[in-house]
């Protein structure tokens, strides 16, 4: 069964830390992305990739960083992480513009 | 105004119910997503069209191009099939998506 994966389900960080989140899949997909999803706010994108390395800003990329060092992991990393940046964080991959898999999100509690 | 609009925001229905959820776009797309999240926030594609219509079991999703306009349907609507359904719309070559706010539905037994 194909399949995104984000390592964690539930996490709580305090203002200030450095917050790493994982996404892996498994599906040799070129694009991966990160969304956040907020009450009233719908899914929103932070940042997208089409290739290793790669990486282009979405339309909320402020205070985020992502990297792309393997086909199959994309990290998206909170510098100093703030209370505003409390939410569920969603990532999906694509086959260019098919097949769109989504893991089961983060959701991510800044205190 | 948003790209992607979505109605209703919020619908309730009996069991056995027929449901439409309806979703209207302003920007050009090479093809629409139905997407369902449940409570925990996982999203599963349920659809992806590009013109006329798509069955799978009891859903059935409709696009006109023309118009700028898709719908969801539910035939016989049971409470399993509680859920958050977002309209999404691919734009760019790339594959981003540009997501409706999501339509809630509930329905009672």
């Amino acid at each position: 069964d194909v399949k995104v994966t984000q390592s964690s389900r539930y996490l709580v960080k305090r203002t200030g830390e450095k917050v790493f989140l994982e996404c892996v899949q498994d599906m040799d997909h070129e694009n991966m992305f990160w969304y956040r999803q907020d009450p009233g706010l719908g899914l929103r994108l932070i940042y997208f990739s089409y290739d290793v390395k790669m990486k282009e800003k979405g339309d909320i990329p402020e205070g985020y960083s992502v990297s792309r060092e393997k086909k199959e992991r994309f990290s998206l990393i909170l510098e100093s992480a703030s209370t505003n940046q409390t939410s569920m964080y969603l990532c999906a991959s694509s086959r260019l513009t098919y097949g769109y898999t989504f893991g089961s999100g983060t959701r991510l509690t800044v205190v | 105004k948003n790209e992607v609009e979505q109605s209703p925001q919020n619908l309730t229905a009996q069991e056995g119910e027929f449901i439409t959820i309806n979703c209207s776009y302003s920007v050009g797309i090479s093809a629409l997503h139905w997407l369902q999240q449940h409570p925990g926030g996982g999203i599963v594609s349920l659809f992806m069209l590009s013109s006329g219509k798509k069955k799978h079991g009891r859903l059935i999703a409709t696009i006109n191009i023309q118009e700028k306009h898709s719908s969801l349907h539910i035939t016989a609507s049971h409470p399993r099939d509680s859920a958050v359904y977002i309209c999404a719309v691919i734009r760019g070559s790339q594959g981003n998506l540009i997501f409706g706010k999501g339509t809630k539905l509930s329905v009672k037994p």
